[in-house]
């Protein structure tokens, strides 16, 4: 089972940020935050990933709370391009571990 | 930029018809995964080979699903006999795995093979 619990929908107007919560309790110390999207019929597509420290790329930011307890993945200026389903998970990758586990993940709606 | 290739993209077949799914993960990529995705939901992992090893297949029903992974390279999914609720998605995914730093490993997906069985 997924170990994140995430809003089913959320909307946000084109050009601001849209700040999606995710909520991982059962978060284990040596365990990543990941964050994947997916838009309509194409494959999973990777955002970003951290440990403990907030993390920002090209992409987006991603801010985890001192306890590792929930996470904020924030797309800064969104764009219509932006909608899509967003996948927030807990797990590792490397060093021999196991893949990962999706829930239902965000439908992200960018209205115009 | 390397990709995770995937063929065929669609398919259509009929029930208890053979079907089979190939993919070729990014080049370096020691780990490969088969995700089954159902409309609605996320996808759900049927198997993960190390190299040309299963290392989990505890979600692939082996009554009908097989999947090799010979020269730990290339994968290919198979489904005999397909049945009506095999209707889905199927992703592969490949990542670099054991001997990459847990920091810097991620997982790259193909674009999926959209299975229809009538």
């Amino acid at each position: 089972d997924a170990k994140t619990t995430q809003p089913p929908s959320m909307d946000c107007a084109e050009g601001r940020a849209a700040n999606l919560p995710c909520n991982h309790s059962t978060i284990s110390g040596n365990e990543y935050v990941y964050w994947y999207r997916q838009i309509h019929s194409q494959g999973p597509q990777y955002i970003i990933h951290g440990l403990k420290n907030n993390e920002t790329n090209e992409m987006a930011s991603l801010i985890i709370t001192e306890d590792r307890k929930s996470s904020t993945l924030i797309l800064p200026h969104a764009t219509l391009r932006d909608t899509a389903v967003y996948y927030c998970i807990v797990g590792l990758l490397g060093g021999g571990a196991d893949g990962l586990t999706f829930g239902k993940g965000t439908h992200l709606i960018i209205q115009p | 930029e390397a990709e995770v290739a995937q063929s065929p993209r669609y398919k259509i077949t009929e029930k208890s018809q053979a079907v089979a799914f190939w993919c070729d993960p990014i080049s370096g990529h020691a780990t490969l995964y088969w995700y089954r995705q159902i409309l609605g939901q996320g996808p759900e992992l049927l198997v993960q080979f190390q190299d040309e090893s299963v290392v989990d297949d505890s979600q692939l029903p082996k009554d009908r699903f097989s999947a090799e992974r010979l020269k730990g390279v290339d994968s290919t999914l198979k489904i005999q006999p397909a049945e009506l609720g095999d209707s889905a998605m199927y992703l592969c995914a490949s990542s670099f795995g054991w001997w990459r730093e847990r920091d810097t490993d991620t997982q790259y997906f193909g674009p999926g093979t959209r299975l229809t069985v009538l």
